[in-house]
């Protein structure tokens, strides 16, 4: 069936540091990828989209390109601030129906990032 | 555009009881979905609706089920609640599948 493998977190890093978080997946059809960002006590908000191959979807200085060669959507920041520390998830729908994804998002199991002053 | 909004955010039950959330979707959504967030488990998908059908469900007991109504919002129930279903429940309105869905801020229960 339909999987997403995020990295292990937690990750921490200083401010403007550079973020990459790397997320791979699997499906049976053509998917389309997210990224959620889930602050402490909070719902999931959609941070970034792409429903293609060499999509690159964007938003809030975050950027992640669908990848169908290495099946990736790995996540980038080039310069992460305090603010931006929560648990980031990453998703995929599948329009296909097959691999038992239909009509639900698959989640990674989300990664941890805190950003240090 | 008002967001999707759930109610009650906090529920204290205690074991053997029935507890009842409900899930309003942004205008014009008619896709609800619900998630079920745990520490240990992750995000696990309960079930989603569409123009107050089921389409698909979760790996979940019978205990828990749901429902549409015909203006879209949702509702979710638990019965005869277990100290495991202590978790976040999320619900996510989309205006139908495969579209992002967009999530509430989730009901907190915490069952003792």
């Amino acid at each position: 069936g339909n999987s997403v493998t995020q990295m292990e977190g937690p990750v921490t890093l200083s401010e403007e540091a550079f973020l990459t978080i790397n997320c791979t997946y699997t499906a049976t059809g053509y998917p389309s990828l997210f990224w959620y960002v889930q602050y402490p006590g909070e719902g999931l908000q959609l941070l970034l989209k792409a429903t293609k191959a060499d999509d690159k979807g964007s938003n809030k200085g975050f950027e992640a390109t669908y990848r169908k060669e290495t099946t990736s959507f790995h996540l980038e920041k080039g310069s992460v601030q305090v603010s931006d520390s929560a648990v980031y998830f990453c998703a995929l729908s599948d329009p296909s129906g097959r691999g038992g994804s239909n009509y639900k998002l698959t989640f990674g199991k989300g990664t941890l990032l805190t950003v240090n002053p | 555009k008002a967001g999707v909004t759930q109610t009650p955010r906090y529920l204290i039950k205690t074991r053997g009881q029935q507890v009842t959330l409900s899930c309003s979707p942004i205008s014009g959504h008619r896709s609800v979905s619900w998630y079920q967030q745990t520490p240990g488990q992750g995000l696990q998908f309960l079930f989603e609706y569409f123009s107050e059908t089921q389409r698909n469900k979760g790996n979940f007991p019978g205990r828990f089920s749901g429902r549409q109504f015909s203006n879209s919002r949702s509702e979710m129930n638990v019965s005869t609640l277990e100290l495991g279903d202590s978790a976040l429940y999320l619900c996510a309105s989309s205006q139908d599948y495969p579209y992002e869905q967009y999530f509430g801020p989730g009901t907190r229960l915490t069952v003792t």
